[in-house]
């Protein structure tokens, strides 16, 4: 099925760093979500965007609803060792607003 | 609990045996989801409820697989005659609306290892 493709694959940082990931799309999309999946657990909603342009914080998080309605972007500032984990990107398109459609993750790891 | 409650939480079974994965949804919620994920992998659609309207099937890989929603609430899902590709951890979301808000709320959920 149609999938989002998501950058970089994985990412391995030091404390402190700015973290950046971003996903586009082939088609136009509706919504841009953003998850984070700790390890045995599952995703959980960081950032929703709705509208194209859209520009979202979440504490140290930030995301971005591209104004192409194809990419967005989610930086991460001043990392800690908490932000491990895999993150998600996920939308809707906007042929078909019932079925997410999701990114295939990028896996952060963060030195202390 | 207050969050999607999967059960159970890890499962190992042989090939060929038939497996049942339970999903007890947020209350409220009429949108429910089955999600599989392979090792490393992202989430991958299996089936979509949503309220008394046919469920979306378009995602289950084979006819081995079967999912039900009894009375609006708790859902599960049906694996017959299990394969060892099988084996991945399957996830169940709960939305409080249609899949248009997006917004996901996922159970821990259930790890299937078949031998």
């Amino acid at each position: 099925g149609q999938q989002l493709n998501q950058s970089p694959q994985s990412m391995f940082i030091q404390e402190g760093e700015d973290v950046s990931m971003n996903c586009t799309s082939s088609s136009i999309f509706n919504t841009w979500l953003w998850y984070k999946q700790d390890p045995g657990e599952g995703p959980v909603l960081l950032i929703a965007l709705y509208k194209a342009g859209e520009l979202t914080s979440n504490g140290r998080l930030t995301a971005q609803f591209g104004i192409t309605r194809k990419d967005s972007f989610l930086n991460i500032s001043a990392s800690i060792p908490s932000d491990v984990g895999i993150y998600f990107c996920a939308g809707t398109d906007a042929g078909n607003n019932r079925k997410l459609i999701w990114g295939l993750g990028t896996s952060l790891a963060v030195n202390p | 609990g207050a969050g999607v409650s999967q059960s159970p939480s890890n499962k190992v079974t042989e090939k060929g045996k038939d497996v049942e994965l339970r999903c007890d949804p947020i209350s409220g919620h009429t949108a429910l989801y089955w999600y599989r994920q392979s090792l490393g992998q992202g989430l991958e659609f299996l089936i979509y409820f949503q309220g008394n309207s046919a469920p979306d099937k378009s995602g289950l890989p084979s006819d081995r697989f079967s999912a039900e929603r009894t009375g609006g609430s708790v859902s599960t899902l049906t694996i017959q005659r299990t394969q060892q590709e099988d084996s991945a951890v399957y996830l169940c979301a709960s939305s409080l609306t249609q899949a248009g808000t997006g917004e996901l709320f996922f159970g821990e959920g259930s790890r299937l290892t078949v031998l």
